[in-house]
């Protein structure tokens, strides 16, 4: 079963910033928090991970909280493009067997 | 990173028959899984294939339904059996390259529609 609570859609206007939360309550010590998402008839994209220090890369910054407990992946300037089911993912280190829950669909409006 | 490509895009089959999915990554890497996504709904893992050992297969799926081949470090098959209308669904290929990234790439995936 998947370990993470997401809310099922959001919106976001064009150019704005999207905050996607994450609940993972129940998350180990050794457990990493992966961000992937997946846009309509592709196959998933990986976006982002982090175990506990806030993460930045070009396409998106996590921000997990000290507990750890739950997380928000940032979309600084959302786009068009980036419309699509978003999923987070609790993972142990060293083994990648990703367990999909239902995730947040995003759309993005002019 | 690894590009996947996976064969075919799409089919259309009959019942009864079967289906070969082909999973081919331009690099060696480690682990390989399958995936079905039904109409819809989100990815569930039908397995993991190892090089050199047997599939390792999620609850609610069996070899004999799914067989997998995984010859060598860069090429993988999934076959569905004897198709029935509720196999229909996207089935994707995922890797983990070798180079330690802790990420997985993904195929563009095979939609199978069963009459």
């Amino acid at each position: 079963d998947a370990k993470t609570t997401q809310p099922p859609s959001m919106d976001c206007a064009e150019g704005r910033a999207a905050n996607l939360p994450c609940n993972h309550s129940t998350i180990s010590g050794n457990e990493y928090v992966y961000w992937y998402r997946q846009i309509h008839s592709q196959g998933p994209q990986y976006i982002i991970h982090g175990l506990k220090n806030n993460e930045t890369n070009e396409m998106a910054s996590l921000i997990i909280t000290e507990d750890r407990k739950s997380s928000t992946l940032i979309l600084p300037h959302a786009t068009l493009r980036d419309t699509a089911v978003y999923y987070c993912i609790v993972l142990s280190g060293g083994y990648n067997k990703l367990i999909f829950g239902a995730g947040t669909r995003l759309a993005v409006h002019p | 990173s690894a590009v996947i490509s996976q064969k075919p895009s799409r089919d259309i089959c009959q019942r009864g028959t079967s289906l070969t999915i082909q999973c081919q990554v331009d690099s060696q890497v480690t682990m390989m899984f399958w995936y079905r996504q039904q109409p819809g709904q989100s990815l569930t893992l039908i397995a993991t294939a190892n090089q050199g050992s047997e599939a390792t297969y999620e609850s609610g799926f069996v070899i004999d339904k799914f067989p997998i081949s995984r010859p060598n470090l860069t090429f993988s098959t999934l076959t569905v059996s004897n198709l029935s209308p509720e196999d229909s669904s996207i089935y994707l290929c995922s890797v983990e390259p070798r180079d330690g990234s802790e990420k997985l790439f993904f195929g563009s995936g095979t939609q199978l529609s069963v009459l």
